[in-house]
C-alpha cells in the first residue's frame, strides 16, 4: 500500500493555460474523488468515480474542468482556459467502497497557482 | 450557513491541556470523518463514525446523531498536534461523497 499519490506537487501556470493533474489511487480502490480547498476554507467536492464511471459531478465544476478515469485505476484532471479563481489545492481521495464504513486515504494534493 | 459547522474556528493551547473541537451538522448523515491537515496539504483521516465514541490514543470521537453533534477530543495535547482539524459529513445517499466543515486551526504551544 503505497497510499495515494498526486503530480505534480505544485504547478505555477499563467492565467489561459490548460493544466493537467494526475492521482494514483490505492490499488482496488474502486471509489475515486476529487476536492478543491481554497485558503482557509474546507475542501468542496469536485467529481467521484466508481471504477471507470463518472458518476457524479459538482456544479463547480465549470465547462472549463474534465476530469477522466480511462481504465478505472488512475484519474486526470483538466482544467482548460485557467483563470487566477482556479487557484487552489486540489486534493484527490479513494476508498475500497465496501460501504460507508470503508476508510478514505487522501494524496497530498496538486496546489495550483494561477498568475 | 453551512451544512457543517466547525467551532472554534482558531484554538491556541498550552501543551498538555484537554482540547475539544465541536461539529454540527444540519443534514442526514451516513456518517461523519474527522481528519487532520497539516501544512502542506495532506490530509489523513483520524476518525469515521455514526454512533457513540472511539478512541485512538489520545485521541477521542464522540457523535450524538440525535442531536446532530459530533465532538473530538485531544487529551495532554502536544506540540505535534498542532494542524488543522476537519470535520467532514457523508451524507445519506450521497454515493459518499463528504460535505466539510471550514476546519479548527489547532496551536498547541510548549
Amino acid at each position: 500500500d503505497t497510499g495515494v499519490s498526486q503530480n505534480p506537487r505544485h504547478k505555477i501556470t499563467k492565467r489561459g493555460q490548460n493544466v493537467t493533474f494526475r492521482c494514483d489511487p490505492i490499488s482496488e480502490h474502486n471509489r475515486l474523488y476529487w476536492y478543491r480547498q481554497t485558503l482557509g476554507q474546507g475542501p468542496e467536492f469536485l467529481t467521484y468515480f466508481q471504477n471507470e464511471a463518472q458518476l457524479e459531478k459538482s456544479r463547480l465544476l465549470s465547462d472549463r474542468f474534465s476530469a477522466e478515469r480511462p481504465k478505472g485505476s488512475f484519474s486526470t484532471l483538466e482544467i482548460q482556459r485557467t483563470e487566477q479563481g482556479d487557484s487552489a489545492m486540489y486534493l484527490c481521495a479513494s476508498s475500497s467502497g465496501q460501504g460507508y464504513n470503508s476508510p478514505l486515504h487522501f494524496g497530498n494534493g496538486t496546489r495550483l497557482t494561477v498568475t | 450557513k453551512n451544512e457543517v459547522e466547525q467551532s472554534p474556528q482558531n484554538l491556541t493551547a498550552q501543551e498538555g491541556e484537554f482540547i475539544t473541537i465541536n461539529c454540527s451538522y444540519s443534514v442526514g448523515i451516513s456518517a461523519l470523518h474527522w481528519l487532520q491537515q497539516h501544512p502542506g496539504g495532506g490530509i489523513v483521516s483520524l476518525f469515521m463514525l455514526s454512533s457513540g465514541k472511539k478512541k485512538h490514543g489520545r485521541l477521542i470521537a464522540t457523535i450524538n446523531i440525535q442531536e446532530k453533534h459530533s465532538s473530538l477530543h485531544i487529551t495532554a495535547s502536544h506540540p505535534r498536534d498542532s494542524a488543522v482539524y476537519i470535520c467532514a459529513a457523508i451524507r445519506g445517499g450521497s454515493n459518499y461523497k463528504l460535505t466539510f466543515g471550514k476546519g479548527t486551526l489547532l496551536t498547541v504551544n510548549p
